[in-house]
Order: C-alpha cells, then sequence, then structure tokens
C-alpha cells in the first residue's frame, strides 16, 4: 500500500538556520505529494504542492521538488524564524483513490 | 469567509457515553473527512464522504459513525464502542476527491474521556 516516511523530530534549530525535513513516499501511479503546517492546538494548513515529477511547490520561503526518481518530496527553507515552530507532514494522494496518505509528522522546534 | 468550523474545541465524555463532534463547511465542497491525530502515528482516516448520503469506512472506523444528510456538514458519533477515544479529532474537506484535490481542515475537537 501507499506510505509516507519522515522523522518524527523534534528538529530543533537556530533562529536564521537552514532546514530540511526529508520525506520518501511509496506509491503506484503518480500522485500528488503535499506538505501540511500545524501549529499547536490547530488543524492542519496546506503548505505547499506538486501535482507531477520535477515540479516545485514553494510558500513563505518553504520550497519541496518532486523527484521521482528518488521517491522524495524533501521541506527545505534557507532562513527559519521562530514562528516556523510546528509541526510538518508530508502527504500524498493517488489518482482513483479517495484517501490521503500522511506521514507521521516532523516536529519543528526554532530557537531564538 | 470560508471555511470549516468544528465544535466544539474541547470535549469531556464519560466511559460508556456516546457523543457527537460538529463539523460544518461552507466552501461547496463535495468530499469531506474524518482524522483522528494521536501523539507518533500521524493522522488516520476514520470516515470519508464523496457526496450527499454516501460515505466510506476509513482505516479506523470501528466504534464510530457519521452521516452526510447535507453537503455542508459531516458529523461523527463516538460510541461506546470505541476503547481508546481519548484523541484529536479533525474535519477536512476537498472541492472532489481527485489527485490534486487539495484538503482544507477545521481547528479539531479535542476529545478527553473521563
Amino acid at each position: 500500500g501507499d506510505s509516507v516516511t519522515q522523522m518524527e523530530g523534534p528538529v530543533t534549530l537556530s533562529e536564521e538556520a537552514f532546514l530540511t525535513i526529508n520525506c520518501t513516499y511509496t506509491a503506484t501511479g503518480y500522485p500528488s505529494l503535499f506538505w501540511y503546517v500545524q501549529y499547536p492546538g490547530e488543524g492542519l494548513q496546506l503548505l505547499l504542492k506538486a501535482t507531477k515529477a520535477d515540479d516545485k511547490g514553494s510558500n513563505k520561503g518553504f520550497e519541496a521538488t518532486y523527484r521521482k526518481e528518488t521517491t522524495s518530496f524533501h521541506l527545505e527553507k534557507g532562513s527559519v524564524q521562530v514562528s516556523d515552530s510546528a509541526v510538518y507532514f508530508c502527504a500524498l494522494r493517488r489518482a482513483g483513490y479517495q484517501k490521503v496518505t500522511f506521514g507521521i509528522g516532523t516536529k519543528l522546534q526554532v530557537i531564538p | 469567509d470560508g471555511g470549516i468550523t468544528q465544535s466544539p474545541k474541547y470535549l469531556f465524555r464519560k466511559e460508556g457515553q456516546n457523543v457527537t463532534l460538529s463539523c460544518e463547511q461552507n466552501l461547496n465542497h463535495d468530499a469531506m473527512y474524518w482524522y483522528r491525530q494521536d501523539p507518533g502515528q500521524g493522522l488516520r482516516l476514520i470516515y470519508y464522504s464523496q457526496i450527499v448520503n454516501d460515505f466510506q469506512k476509513g482505516d479506523i472506523a470501528e466504534g464510530y459513525s457519521v452521516s452526510r444528510e447535507k453537503k455542508e456538514s459531516f458529523p461523527l458519533t463516538v460510541t461506546s464502542a470505541q476503547k481508546n477515544p481519548t484523541a484529536f479529532y479533525l474535519c477536512a474537506s476537498s472541492i472532489a476527491s481527485g489527485r490534486t484535490d487539495t484538503q482544507y481542515f477545521g481547528p479539531g475537537t479535542r476529545l478527553t474521556v473521563l
């Protein structure tokens, strides 16, 4: 079946550090890939998405590129802020399949 | 403003009681979903509905029930048959159920069984 793998964390970084959160997936066909962010006590918000190979999703300084050859969708940001502290979920959605498959979420803590 | 509302934000239940969580959306989305979130387990799908008066079980439907009588509403009932109901419950919706369709989430309801 489909699966998404990401580290649980927490990932602790100093403000202005470079961020990478790895995400790899297993799925048949050509899924769409998503990154969601969850701030404490809230629901999930879409951060970015990519719908085909080599697409780059970007938003709020975050980027991720759909790499079909390595089945990866790593999240990056050049300079994190304290306000980026949250849990980040990688997810995929396959054509003709109602379910969205989520990773376990990676907690990011940014310290001043 | 369009969005998804869930109520209540916090809910306490005694063992053996049924409880219903509300989910309403004004985005005119056809598809709606219920997820359960537990620490270290990510999100797990409970039920989903692609259209009014139709719904399907997800991965962990046992002990839960839903209805979809109106497009805007998808309430979830946690029954006494659910062995470990304490969790954070998230409702979501999407325009349809296509591969590229983004899910939009409500703020969640935290259920605690006393």
